[in-house]
């Protein structure tokens, strides 16, 4: 069955970086769009970024991690990745990494149980 | 940027009445990229409706999905215990993805 587990999560200080990763497995990670979706406490759900599938040549920011923010992924370990650089406390989230249907766009069919990230001196 | 806004903001209900959630979304889109989530306190959301009106697979059909232009409900026919979470609209067709700010669906 299709799973997605993110890791790396914690607290980190404003300013500083981290870097989530998400391991898939069951289904043929390649051939999918990935996305990283966040959801600050209490709050509504914010899309962050995605990446096509195969080679990753097309990516995406929302504009509120756009140049700090960076996603990734690596087909041979069925793994994607988002490091976070520049930290602010409003980045301070629960981070879902989400599969993208196989037309992409058209909706997000699994989605990982999620990691925190807090940003806070 | 499309923004999406969900009414009513939460809504009191019980158990075997039925549910009415409206997202409009602030200019005509594309109703193949529309989707509603459903999330439950403590877990990831889950796809509910995607296409404006085609269930996911495992979705009971107490959930419809309908609308097109600016205008788009979920219907949940009768509400059983476990419907009672966050729902949420969603547009993908190009980014910046966009999701409504959520209907709170409480037990009454």
């Amino acid at each position: 069955q299709v799973q997605l587990v993110e890791s790396g999560g914690g607290l980190v200080k404003p300013g500083g970086s981290l870097r989530l990763s998400c391991a898939a497995s069951g289904f043929t990670f390649r051939d999918y769009y990935m996305t990283w979706v966040r959801q600050a406490p209490g709050k509504g759900l914010e899309w962050v970024s995605y990446i096509s599938s195969s080679s990753g040549s097309t990516i995406k920011y929302s504009d509120s991690v756009k140049g700090r923010f960076t996603i990734s992924r690596d087909n041979a370990k069925n793994s994607l990745y988002l490091q976070m650089n520049s930290l602010r406390a409003e980045d301070t989230a629960v981070y879902y990494c989400a599969r993208d249907a196989l037309v992409p766009g058209l909706y997000f069919d699994y989605w990982g149980q999620g990691i925190l990230v807090t940003v806070s001196s | 940027e499309i923004v999406l806004t969900q009414s009513p903001g939460s809504l009191c209900l019980s158990p075997g009445e039925r549910a009415t959630l409206s997202c409009r979304a602030s200019q005509s889109v594309n109703k193949n990229y529309f989707a509603w989530y459903q999330q439950r306190p403590g877990q990831a959301p889950r796809l509910l409706i995607y296409g404006a009106s085609s269930r996911a697979t495992g979705i009971p059909d107490r959930f419809i999905g309908s609308g097109s232009g600016t205008d788009f409900t979920l219907t949940i026919s009768r509400l059983e215990p476990e419907d009672f979470a966050m729902y949420y609209c969603h547009y993908s067709a190009s980014p910046p993805y966009t999701f409504g700010q959520g209907t709170d669906l409480d037990i009454k």
